[in-house]
């Protein structure tokens, strides 16, 4: 079972539209949340950081149960711009901190 | 703000060739690693550094070596290129525990 869970996708959603994304992790020690956006064909580049209270930025927002392990991310009002690959990433406790890094989930966001 | 920076965009390789990646950050991060990326399967940790000096093995280290002479540099040499080695690198590096920045990433292709 991979440590970090995300569906692939791909998610068609049309402009104004609300869509989720879900992650789940494995591992309970895990100290710290990212969901990352990534372009095609470009490196991962931080969207936000998720906190235990859960977080907003914009049209996103975050948040995270520790108690069933998983993180969301909820866009709302999509946008053409927001087509990408969303990374979810856990940061595992331990002396190297080591982030993990899901698969990705792919949304289109259609005229 | 070059933040990282990362060399060469793309690269051909024949199988039994070596060559070494490059990788430099301007941020003092302490912590630096090397991702590789293939369809489907998320990014996978190679090797990682958390100080000048110190380096240590990720999940997919066989085929690559890392040094750390200093801080800001970071290189992956690969050994004896192999068409399996056929991916898409990516440099990050991060303070131990906040996000990671990345390069631009290394199209590798080894025919």
């Amino acid at each position: 079972r991979k440590e970090v869970e995300q569906d692939p996708g791909p998610f068609n959603v049309p402009e104004g539209a609300t869509v989720a994304f879900n992650c789940t992790y494995s591992n309970s020690a895990s100290q710290s949340f990212f969901w990352y956006r990534q372009d095609c064909r470009k490196e991962p580049k931080l969207l936000m950081s998720v906190y235990s209270s859960g977080n907003e930025d914009g049209r996103f927002t975050a948040q995270l149960n520790r108690a069933s392990q998983y993180i969301s991310l909820l866009i709302r009002d999509s946008k053409l711009s927001d087509s990408a690959t969303y990374l979810c990433v856990v940061m595992f406790s331990g002396s190297a901190r080591q982030l993990t890094f899901g698969s990705g989930t792919q949304l289109t966001v259609l005229p | 703000n070059a933040g990282v920076t990362q060399t060469p965009k793309f690269q051909v390789l024949k199988t039994g060739q070596s060559m070494t990646l490059q990788c430099a950050q301007d941020m003092n991060h302490e912590y630096m690693s090397w991702y590789r990326q293939d369809p489907g399967m998320g990014l996978r940790l190679i090797h990682y550094s958390v100080g000048a000096g110190i380096t240590d093995q990720g999940e997919v280290p066989n085929g690559y070596n890392v040094s750390r002479s200093t801080t800001e540099d970071f290189p992956l040499r690969l050994l004896s290129a192999a068409p399996s080695q056929t991916s898409v690198y990516f440099c990050a590096s991060r303070k131990l525990n906040t996000e990671a920045f990345f390069g631009q990433g290394t199209r590798l292709t080894v025919v």
